[in-house]
């Protein structure tokens, strides 16, 4: 069936470092890649996403990067802040599905 | 209230009970969903109403069996589970358009379950 693989499943990256978190799918006809975060105790929040006719979008210190023929994408964020610790979920889906495949998570860790 | 709302947000019942989730969302959202969220499975998609259709996830147990009267409200009803049942239930909703794909889903507080 279809799968959404997320990696690494825990990232420590020093305050004020770069994070990278990539995510690879099996439908070659998903369109939609979304990125949520889910900060301690709270619910997921739609922080980015992006749609198969463009290859990056960036909002400030987080970017989000497609590559439609190897079936991946990738968060990025710049300049980590503490307030950036949280899990971070990638999805896919296709215009005919409502429903998200999701990755598995990735727990980000900022340190001091 | 504003966004999606869940009650209650933490409810414990022993494997003999019934009981209800409750989830309200005042976004004038057309598409709701149910999540289960463990430490096993972070994010699984139990169930899908949208444009008043019920989706499926086969793998659900009967045990867990959802009501959704209208486009606003949602339910969950719980009879005879398990203890592997213990886990954070989410609700979110989103607004759909035939053919037009997948928008931002919109989560809720969650309720913690506990099921001894």
């Amino acid at each position: 069936g279809e799968n959404v693989e997320q990696h690494p499943s825990t990232l420590s990256v020093q305050e004020g470092d770069s994070a990278v978190i990539k995510c690879t799918y099996s439908d070659s006809a998903s369109n939609y890649f979304p990125w949520y975060k889910q900060e301690l105790g709270k619910r997921p929040q739609l922080i980015i996403d992006i749609r198969s006719n463009v290859g990056e979008k960036k909002d400030q210190r987080i970017a989000v990067t497609l590559n439609k023929t190897a079936k991946h994408f990738s968060l990025h964020i710049t300049e980590t802040q503490p307030e950036d610790s949280a899990v971070y979920f990638c999805a896919a889906s296709r215009d005919s599905n409502y429903q998200l495949i999701w990755g598995a998570g990735t727990k980000l860790i900022i340190k001091p | 209230e504003t966004g999606v709302t869940q009650t209650p947000r933490h409810l414990v019942m022993g494997m003999t009970n019934k009981k209800s989730l409750k989830c309200e969302q005042h976004l004038g959202h057309n598409a709701m969903y149910w999540y289960k969220q463990s430490a096993k499975k972070p994010l699984e998609l139990m169930f899908v109403y949208s444009l008043e259709e019920r989706v499926e996830n086969n793998s659900v147990p009967s045990r867990f069996s959802p009501e959704c009267p209208n486009s606003s409200h949602l339910f969950l009803h719980l009879h005879t589970l398990q203890p592997e049942d213990s886990a954070l239930y989410l609700c979110a909703s989103s607004q759909e358009i035939s053919g037009q794909g997948v928008y931002e889903q919109y989560f809720g507080p969650g309720t913690r379950l506990t099921v001894t």
